[in-house]
């Protein structure tokens, strides 16, 4: 079975730094996708990002973008400039890749990141 | 639909009875996601569907809990019995497919008294 971790409960950032958060997984597959998803006060659940594994590119939207090292199976979070707006919870997703059709989505029990104005 | 919609957004029912909430996916999307969320936790896998087959429904906690999605479109999770440990945020999803990412509705609201 795959196994997320997220291992630091919350973290806090002023506004317009940087910061990372982090994810390990623990899978057996070599073919799979991993996924940021943020949930905002609001308790939307908002894709971030979203990272193949056979690709060696790390994935980037706007500020946001991830340092992905497959040998040490690890899915950092870097946000850039951080924003007021980007105060929420914030979860780590492992899905293994089928052909054609979807598989379980894990996650993490994830991160609570503040913004200080 | 332009987003996933669930209903009812809240549902407060008495110890014992039967609840029925139902997830209506995107238009399209070959995949449906059952998950059950507590305050300040990440979301807990319940089933999923590929079409009308529900392809894992290892995180159902018991036998009082079924879903399904008998016309690959819309998915209906029934709880029998309903204990006040049930009392969550259930949460569905869907996605086209092939790794794709989900998208999620803006759950129910399930409490039990």
């Amino acid at each position: 079975a795959q196994t997320v971790t997220q291992s630091q409960p919350e973290m806090s950032v002023q506004e317009a730094e940087t910061v990372t958060l982090s994810c390990t997984y623990d899978t057996s597959e070599s073919n799979y996708y991993l996924f940021w998803y943020k949930q905002p006060p609001s308790r939307q659940m908002i894709l971030v990002i979203r990272q193949e594994a056979y690709k060696q590119q790390n994935a980037t939207e706007n500020r946001f973008s991830v340092n992905f090292q497959k040998a040490a199976k690890s899915f950092s979070l870097k946000i850039s400039d951080s924003q007021l707006g980007d105060t929420a919870m914030y979860f780590c997703a492992f899905m293994r890749a089928l052909t054609g059709a979807n598989s379980k989505l894990t996650f993490g029990k994830g991160i609570t990141l503040s913004v200080r104005p | 639909g332009a987003g996933v919609s669930q209903s009812p957004r809240y549902k407060v029912t008495k110890r014992g009875q039967d609840v029925a909430l139902r997830c209506d996916p995107i238009s399209g999307h070959v995949s449906l996601y059952w998950y059950r969320q507590a305050l300040g936790q990440g979301p807990e896998f319940l089933t999923y569907f590929n079409y009308e087959a529900q392809q894992d429904k290892s995180g159902l906690p018991n036998d009082r809990f079924s879903a399904e999605r008998p016309e690959g479109s819309i998915s209906t999770l029934t709880i029998q019995r309903t204990e006040q440990r049930d009392s969550a945020m259930y949460r569905c999803a869907s996605s086209q497919g092939g790794g794709s990412p989900l998208h999620f509705g803006n759950g129910t609201r399930l409490t039990v008294t």
